[in-house]
């Protein structure tokens, strides 16, 4: 596709369960990043990719989150233990190469956690 | 570390009136400076930046934002308000040529009234 894909767009699970949002970012785009963002605030970083590898993992709340971006395109981010407080809209972008700052973002994961 | 503070959560205006966003941005290094818009039920997309040079700077849409090193500001201004541009406003922050981690406010949702 043209844009930054993410899936599920939905995603209601119960606490305590493991959660999995996969990331298609626009081909060429070296760059990912990783946004939550809860109603009415704005995205809060989260992490980002320069290919492979984490640049920056500073914004994971604690080590029940991680993300993987093992070929250097679809990331997944992954939630173990979900808690309520982790309800949110995750967003994940791409940018072509580090240092440009425009991010394209896809239209995010609603993540609910009853 | 980096901020932003966005004054006014909501902002209503006429059609056909001035729009002004108010940003004002809190870093240890030069920053670069971003805006993003999300219409309803899209992804956020870039309205405009600055990084270097030029501290006055045009986007999409008409709009445009002028950087002031010394109000420590970077205000998002259009002449004539369109209904077409209700929409959420978020300003962002990033460390000039030092990392990528981008930075949002919490937002400013814009009414236009007809």
């Amino acid at each position: 596709g043209a844009g930054v894909s993410q899936t599920p767009s939905n995603k209601v699970t119960e606490k305590g369960k493991y959660v999995e949002l996969r990331c298609d970012p626009i081909s060429g785009h070296t760059a990912l990043y990783w946004y939550r963002q809860s109603l009415g605030q704005g995205p809060e970083f989260l992490i980002y990719f320069q290919g492979t590898g984490a640049a920056d993992d500073s914004g994971l709340p604690n080590d029940r989150f991680f993300a993987v971006r093992p070929e250097g395109s679809v990331s997944t981010l992954k939630i173990q233990r979900t808690e309520r407080g982790d309800s949110a809209v995750y967003l994940c972008a791409s940018s072509l190469t580090l240092g440009t700052g425009e991010l394209f973002f896809g239209e995010g994961s609603r993540l609910t956690v009853l | 570390a980096q901020s932003v503070t966005q004054l006014g959560s909501h902002v209503s205006v006429s059609e056909g009136a001035l729009v002004l966003l108010r940003c004002n941005y809190s870093s240890s290094v030069p920053p670069y400076l971003f805006w993003y818009v999300q219409y309803p039920n899209q992804g956020l997309q870039l309205l405009l930046k600055y990084t270097t040079g030029a501290t006055l700077v045009k986007g999409i849409n008409g709009f445009e934002a002028e950087f002031k090193k010394s109000e420590t500001s970077f205000h998002l201004t259009k002449p004539s308000a369109h209904m077409s541009d209700a929409a959420e406003y978020f300003c962002a922050v990033s460390r000039a040529g030092r990392d990528d981690k981008i930075i949002f406010g919490k937002g400013t949702r814009l009414h236009i009234l007809p």
